[in-house]
């Protein structure tokens, strides 16, 4: 079965300081990466997927993540957070083995960018 | 990107009623997925609805409790019937970002309904 775990429930930065959000996964297959955001009283935004090739991936608002097939990981990072990127992000992946075409949220990790 | 929109946007309910919301997009798309995010959790899978077939229930969701319709390309509704506090959460409908049977792609999601049970 897939699984993500995201193992920070909360990261506190200061704005202009660089910003990592943590990700590992497990799937039987090919992993297919996701990265969403959500503000408050809105719904989840896409940011950025890894699905192949460079292994570093560029999404929206300046985020990107590095794929690393041998720690399992899919962080997602900023480097220089604005105050504005507070909000609840949660990592995803999609596998097409048993569970078929599911994608599985890990728990989320709230960001808070102090001015 | 696929425009999805839903109704209603939040309702405040009574215990034991029943409450439908709707999921409309803007384009036409094989299949929909609805979660559930409960307070201060993440997202959960309840059901996948292609048109034109019963939906597809996970673990723990039967349809007697959240029934779907799928009757075209473009819309589906949710059902949470006989409610009890323990419902309260934001529903969200969901369509794959390219259309088809199976998609490595990503999914785009409606801005949710906000449900309370009183």
């Amino acid at each position: 079965a897939q699984s993500v775990a995201q193992p920070e429930d909360q990261v506190n930065v200061a704005e202009g300081n660089p910003l990592t959000v943590k990700c590992t996964y497990s799937v039987s297959g090919n992993p297919y990466l996701f990265w969403y955001v959500q503000y408050p009283n809105r719904g989840l935004q896409f940011l950025l997927k890894y699905i192949t090739g460079d292994n570093l991936v560029k999404g929206s608002y300046g985020f990107e993540a590095e794929f690393n097939k041998s720690q399992t990981s899919f962080h997602l990072k900023k480097p220089s957070a604005l105050v504005s990127d507070s909000a609840l992000y949660f990592c995803a992946v999609r596998d097409f083995g048993a569970a078929g075409n599911k994608l599985t949220f890990g728990g989320g990790t709230r960001v808070l960018v102090k001015p | 990107s696929a425009v999805i929109s839903q109704k209603p946007s939040r309702d405040i309910c009574q215990r034991g009623t029943s409450l439908t919301i709707q999921c409309q997009v803007d384009s036409q798309v094989t299949m929909m997925f609805w979660y559930r995010q409960q307070p201060g959790q993440s997202l959960t899978l309840i059901a996948t609805a292609n048109q034109g077939s019963e939906a597809t229930y996970e673990s723990g969701f039967v349809i007697d409790k959240f029934p779907i319709s799928r009757p075209n390309l473009t819309f589906s509704t949710l059902t949470v019937s006989n409610m009890s506090p323990e419902d309260s959460s934001i529903y969200l409908c969901s369509v794959d970002a390219q259309s088809g049977v199976y998609s490595y792609n990503e999914q785009f999601f409606g801005p949710g309904t906000r449900l309370t049970v009183l």
